[in-house]
């Protein structure tokens, strides 16, 4: 494809109920990241994948969020019981490599959780 | 905590030049200097990047200062649709992980007609 693409756009979940979103990657990326971003507020790291290995998983907020990327291209963001606070926009970035190159970003998943 | 300092928002008038500035004095030798925009309902998107030298593309010019403590993003001529929030992010060489890509709050650029 010709960028990053997140599904779904848009998901309510029901308090609890456990969820998953997806990100495709511009395909050959080797970098790729998960960001979480409150209404008014900059996106917040949440996980880092350089290829199939995830490297740095600092900026979970809690152990009920599980992100996997098995053979190195699409990745999922799971969240388990979700609650209200969970409610937020995810998302998906990929680079082709180091500090030295751009970062595309999907057009993110918008969760509701009510 | 971020590693760069912007102003919260700035306001400009629409074909004039706006000039958003960062300061990073904690920079490292092999940080590089990233901007981001975010425009309503979207993810951000790439503007520039550069290391040591300024750096020019379509969209703008980024200009480093000589110790690399601070740069400035130039919109050359301000159009409606450059209204957004720009991020300023030190991206380190290995790029990845948490410090690869770390967003502050930005700059809130507002373009008047």
């Amino acid at each position: 494809g010709a960028g990053v693409s997140q599904s779904p756009r848009y998901k309510v979940a029901k308090r609890g109920q456990d969820v998953a979103l997806r990100c495709d990657p511009i395909s050959g990326h080797v970098s790729l990241f998960w960001y979480q971003q409150a209404l008014g507020q900059g996106p917040e790291f949440l996980t880092y994948f350089q290829n199939e290995a995830q490297l740095d998983k600092s900026g979970l907020p809690s152990d009920r969020f599980f992100a996997e990327r098995p053979e190195g291209s699409v990745s999922t963001l799971k969240i388990q019981r979700t609650q209200q606070e969970d409610s937020a926009v995810y998302l998906c970035a990929s680079s082709h490599g180091g500090g030295g190159t751009e970062a595309f970003f999907g057009q993110g998943t918008r969760l509701t959780v009510v | 905590d971020a590693k760069t300092t912007q102003p919260n928002s700035m306001e400009s008038n629409e074909e004039e030049p706006v000039h958003l500035p960062c300061n990073h004095s904690t920079i490292s030798g092999t940080d590089y200097i990233h901007w981001y925009r975010q425009l309503p309902s979207q993810g951000p998107e790439y503007v520039i990047h550069g290391l040591t030298s300024n750096v020019n593309n379509r969209m703008a010019s980024l200009a480093i200062a000589e110790d690399r403590k601070s740069s400035t993003l130039i919109l050359h001529r301000a159009t409606l649709r450059d209204a957004a929030v720009y991020y300023c992010i030190l991206r380190g060489y290995s790029g990845g992980g948490a410090d690869g890509l770390t967003f502050g709050k930005g700059t809130h650029l507002i373009i008047q007609p």
